[in-house]
C-alpha cells in the first residue's frame, strides 16, 4: 500500500493563479483530512470530509479557498486566487474512523511568488 | 476554547541526555491526546496516544489532568530522536495540533 498519495510534491506559481492540490487516501478510509503547515502557526486543520461529505470547514482561511471529494479515493484543494501568504505545506491525512491514527501524505511544498 | 501549546519551538540535547518536550492543553471534557513525529524528509506518523500506555522507541508520556499536560519523555535521547515533534488533542472528530518542537539530538 502506498499510503496517502498527493500531488504535486512540489508547486511555485505566481500570485494570481489557480493552485489544485490533489490527494487520494487510503483505500477504506471514512475520513479525509486537509491541513498547512507553516512554521509560525505550526500544523493547522482546514477542512476534513466524512464519507465524502465535508464536516468542519472552519478551519478555511478565506473564500480563495475550496475543497471538494468527489469519491472515497479522490480529493482537491483549490486556492483561487493564489497569494504569497499562502505559501505553505499542504497536507492530506486519511483514517479509518474518528479518533483512531491519521496517516499523512508526504505533503505538498507551494510557493507563490 | 480547546487549544494545545507547545512552548518551546527548538529544544537542543546531547546524545545520552534526557528529553522532556512540553504539551500543556485545554479541554472541557475527558481528553484524548497524541504525539505524532516527523522525521527528516519522511511523513509524518503517529508515536504514541496516553489511552495506550505504551512506550514507543523509548519515549513515554503521561497524561497529568490536574497540571492538563501530556508532556513526551526520553531518559537517554539518541541522535535518531531528532525530528519535529506535535502534541494533538482529540476534539469530537478531528485532531487540534500543536505548533511543534523541533528536538536537535547532539553527537
Amino acid at each position: 500500500d502506498a499510503g496517502v498519495i498527493q500531488s504535486p510534491r512540489h508547486e511555485v506559481t505566481e500570485m494570481g493563479q489557480e493552485v489544485t492540490l490533489r490527494c487520494k487516501p487510503i483505500s477504506g478510509h471514512d475520513y479525509l483530512f486537509w491541513y498547512r503547515q507553516t512554521m509560525m502557526r505550526g500544523l493547522e486543520l482546514l477542512i476534513y470530509f466524512n464519507n465524502n461529505v465535508p464536516i468542519d470547514d472552519s478551519g478555511m482561511p478565506e473564500d480563495r479557498f475550496s475543497a471538494k471529494m468527489p469519491n472515497a479515493s479522490f480529493s482537491t484543494l483549490k486556492i483561487q486566487p493564489s497569494e504569497p501568504r499562502d505559501s505553505a505545506v499542504y497536507f492530506c491525512a486519511s483514517s479509518f474512523s474518528a479518533g483512531v491514527e491519521q496517516y499523512f501524505g508526504p505533503g505538498t511544498r507551494l510557493t507563490v511568488t | 476554547a480547546q487549544r494545545v501549546t507547545q512552548p518551546e519551538k527548538l529544544l537542543s540535547v546531547f546524545k545520552g541526555a534526557p528529553v522532556e518536550l512540553k504539551c500543556n492543553y485545554s479541554y472541557s471534557g475527558s481528553p484524548e491526546l497524541f504525539w505524532y513525529v516527523q522525521y527528516s524528509r519522511q511523513r509524518l506518523q503517529l508515536l504514541l496516544r496516553h489511552i495506550s500506555r505504551e512506550s514507543i522507541k523509548g519515549f513515554t508520556a503521561d497524561l497529568n489532568k490536574g497540571e492538563t499536560s501530556f508532556h513526551l519523555k526520553k531518559p537517554f535521547a539518541q541522535e535518531e530522536d531528532s525530528a519535529m515533534y506535535y502534541c494533538a488533542l482529540l476534539n469530537t472528530d478531528k485532531l487540534i495540533f500543536g505548533t511543534g518542537t523541533r528536538l536537535q539530538v547532539f553527537p
